[in-house]
């Protein structure tokens, strides 16, 4: 059973572009949360989605950043017009069920992106 | 909002030492706490998950204990060695997320 899987692992971005972030969940998970680690920062929640909902994205910036877990296909990090600041670590982790409940998250290996 | 402090942020041990790492919350209501470690430029890899009605859990040399109602986890570390020269973070599980420590940096002499 594959783990938790994001591409790309590094991402180079110019300022003003944008960046898209792809999470693929663990097989059998429904449930998508995505984390950000900014340099010296510890892990801070962005947003958690079900499968064509999003939950809760009380953590993401309010412009530039968006998310989606579409039906079909991995679940999608958008940051448009990115600035230097974006420049963290995003990682994406997923569960069998989500809230109030018990279950572990498992987190995959990471996107690192950079903005030049 | 839940904060997460771990203590100390860093500390160099010689191997064989016993390390213990502190990790402290402000809500109690919580499902369960984890501990992972993270090693620099990568993913996390999970240790130990104590749910909330659970005292302890133990994998191999670490041990992880919770006191839910004083908002407390230590993650004990028997006879360290190199090897475990890593971050180690703590998270505690609200609702629909994971609150994160800023993580104990961890350096073993050898």
């Amino acid at each position: 059973n594959a783990g938790v899987m994001q591409n790309p692992r590094h991402l180079v971005r110019r300022r003003g572009q944008e960046a898209r972030l792809r999470c693929s969940p663990m097989k059998g998970h429904s449930h998508v949360y995505w984390y950000r680690q900014l340099p010296e920062e510890g892990l801070k929640f962005m947003v958690y989605l079900q499968k064509e909902n999003i939950i809760d994205e009380s953590g993401m910036p309010k412009e530039r950043f968006s998310a989606e877990f579409p039906k079909e296909g991995p679940s999608i990090l958008r940051i448009q017009q990115v600035v230097r600041g974006d420049s963290a670590a995003y990682f994406c982790a997923s569960s069998p069920i989500g809230q109030g409940v018990i279950y572990e998250q498992y987190f995959g290996p990471g996107t690192r992106l950079t903005v030049t | 909002k839940q904060e997460v402090t771990q203590i100390p942020a860093a500390l160099s041990v010689p191997e064989g030492e016993n390390l213990v790492l502190n990790c402290s919350f402000t809500d109690s209501a919580i499902y369960n706490l984890q501990w992972f470690r993270q090693d620099p430029g990568k993913g996390l890899t999970s240790l130990l998950l104590i749910q909330s009605s659970q005292r302890e859990q133990t994998s191999g040399r670490l041990n992880a204990s919770l006191d839910k109602s004083s908002g407390r986890s230590t993650l004990y570390i028997a006879a360290s060695q190199p090897g475990d020269s890593a971050t180690y973070l703590c998270a505690v599980k609200g609702n629909n997320r994971l609150a994160f420590g800023k993580g104990n940096q961890v350096v073993v002499i050898p």
